[in-house]
């Protein structure tokens, strides 16, 4: 119930299109939904995060797409660039995971120019 | 300002052998996490430290594995007896509380030969 399900471990998008990655959770006492983004030889940075009560956050080409009915959500990169190139872990926390940050597998972007 | 420095960035070292991996946490930050991550896999969460309290040692995946922390300063992660499967980067993170944004180091790449 702790997991964070995270799919395609691995996507190719074209340059301009839309990558888009799901994460899937179980546990409802998750509140708080960041997504991390990561460069080879890199430790992990902030990118974006959503919290329950709203359905959707947008900062720039990134958005988070949030359904909380079906405890899923979504990172959509619009206008894909080669520099989006990374990988993306989204993850999830809330009081039943003791404050611990729960992590996604991990997807492997690559933005074909 | 600075942000979190690991040290070494590279560590080679012979199957038996003990390995001490440090991690400088940014400035007032109360919570420190170690992870491990292996070659192309995700975030393994091992120890988390907030604060006076007493440390979250569930990620710990042997007893081979300790680490210490002084106040809300330097973390060092000790790895004893060291074996192949020990190969990883080493991740620390810090944040400036339990549920805030963590922001993470470069990491220390291990190698067990």
């Amino acid at each position: 119930q702790q997991q964070v399900k995270q799919s395609p471990q691995s996507l190719i998008v074209q340059k301009g299109g839309i990558s888009i990655i799901n994460c899937a959770y179980e546990n409802t006492a998750f509140d708080y939904f960041p997504w991390y983004q990561q460069f080879p030889g890199k430790g992990p940075a902030l990118l974006i995060a959503i919290r329950p009560d709203v359905s959707e956050k947008k900062e720039g080409r990134f958005t988070i797409s949030f359904n909380k009915s079906a405890k899923q959500f979504s990172l959509h990169i619009m206008d894909s660039q080669p520099g989006d190139s990374a990988t993306y872990f989204c993850a999830a926390i809330g009081v039943d995971s003791n404050y611990q940050l729960i992590w996604g597998a991990g997807t492997k972007l690559i933005i074909k120019p | 300002g600075a942000g979190v420095s690991q040290s070494p960035s590279n560590k080679v070292t012979e199957k038996g052998k003990d390995v001490e991996l440090r991690c400088d946490p940014i400035s007032g930050h109360t919570a420190l996490y170690w992870y491990r991550q292996r070659l192309g896999q995700g975030l393994e969460f091992l120890i988390y430290f907030q604060g006076n309290s007493a440390p979250d040692k569930s990620g710990l995946p042997s007893d081979r594995f300790s680490a210490e922390r002084t106040g809300e300063s330097v973390s060092t992660l000790t790895i004893q007896r060291t074996q192949q499967e020990d190969s990883a980067v080493y991740l620390c993170a810090s944040s400036f509380t339990d549920r805030a944004e963590q922001f993470f180091g470069p990491g220390t790449r291990l190698t067990v030969l």
